[in-house]
């Protein structure tokens, strides 16, 4: 199974600060690498796919980007709707599965 | 709009059986690969099963296989999860989700499942 650790576990931003997300795979990755966003009592938001590609009406201060194994979201200036966890997620076919990171909780300093 | 909605959660005592629904609409059902994803509250996402767009080709993470069956019924636009010899770390939220290229682009709320004596 590929193993995704998520870096730092909390992170503490003030608004308009830029937030920069990582997330190492175990092994190297083809393109198959996604950002997820989960606010309280919400399921997951799908926000960046195949590493770098924004999900439909997502705003342009989200970004992805990396290749192999390390990977990063970018935010390029904190929204108060932005404080919530992220994920990340991979698809392999070798070895086969989905598997999610650890998560970053992004809070309000 | 898209919508995915999950049902059939429930308190069940270890070693019972349940069966999930989720009732797609507001896009092409048929088309589309289908999972269920669990969350225990307050912790991370784990992946537990897939089914391809015909129904055919199932997939299954360790921890269930042999446990749990992900089936679909295209004409009623349900997705289903029969979950078998349940176990306590078998508690959790059940998100019921679909797929595009790889990554999770719909989510529904998702369907509580504890498994308690």
């Amino acid at each position: 199974e590929i193993v995704l650790t998520q870096s730092p576990a909390t992170l503490s931003l003030s608004p308009g600060e830029r937030a920069t997300l990582s997330c190492r795979a175990s092994q190297s990755l083809f393109r198959s690498l996604a950002w997820y966003q989960q606010k309280p009592g919400q399921p997951p938001r799908l926000l960046i796919h195949e590493v770098s590609k924004r999900a439909t009406g997502i705003p342009a201060r989200f970004s992805g980007s990396g290749s192999g194994t390390d990977f990063t979201l970018t935010i390029s200036s904190l929204e108060p709707e932005d404080f919530a966890i992220y994920y990340c997620q991979q698809r392999s076919n070798w070895p086969f599965g989905y598997t999610f990171g650890q998560g970053t909780k992004l809070e309000i300093k | 709009e898209v919508q995915l909605v999950g049902s059939g959660g429930d308190l069940i005592q270890p070693g019972g059986s349940l069966r999930l629904s989720c009732a797609a609409s507001g896009f092409a059902f048929g088309d589309y690969w289908m999972h269920w994803v669990r969350q225990v509250p307050g912790k991370g996402l784990v992946w537990v099963a897939r089914i391809d767009d015909t129904g055919i080709i199932a997939n299954y993470s360790d921890s269930v296989k042999g446990r749990f069956t992900i089936s679909r019924d295209n004409a009623k636009n349900t997705l289903y999860l029969q979950m078998n010899s349940l176990r306590a770390e078998d508690t959790a939220l059940y998100y019921c989700v679909r797929s595009e290229r790889g990554s999770f682009d719909f989510w529904a709320q998702g369907t509580l499942v504890t498994v308690s004596s």
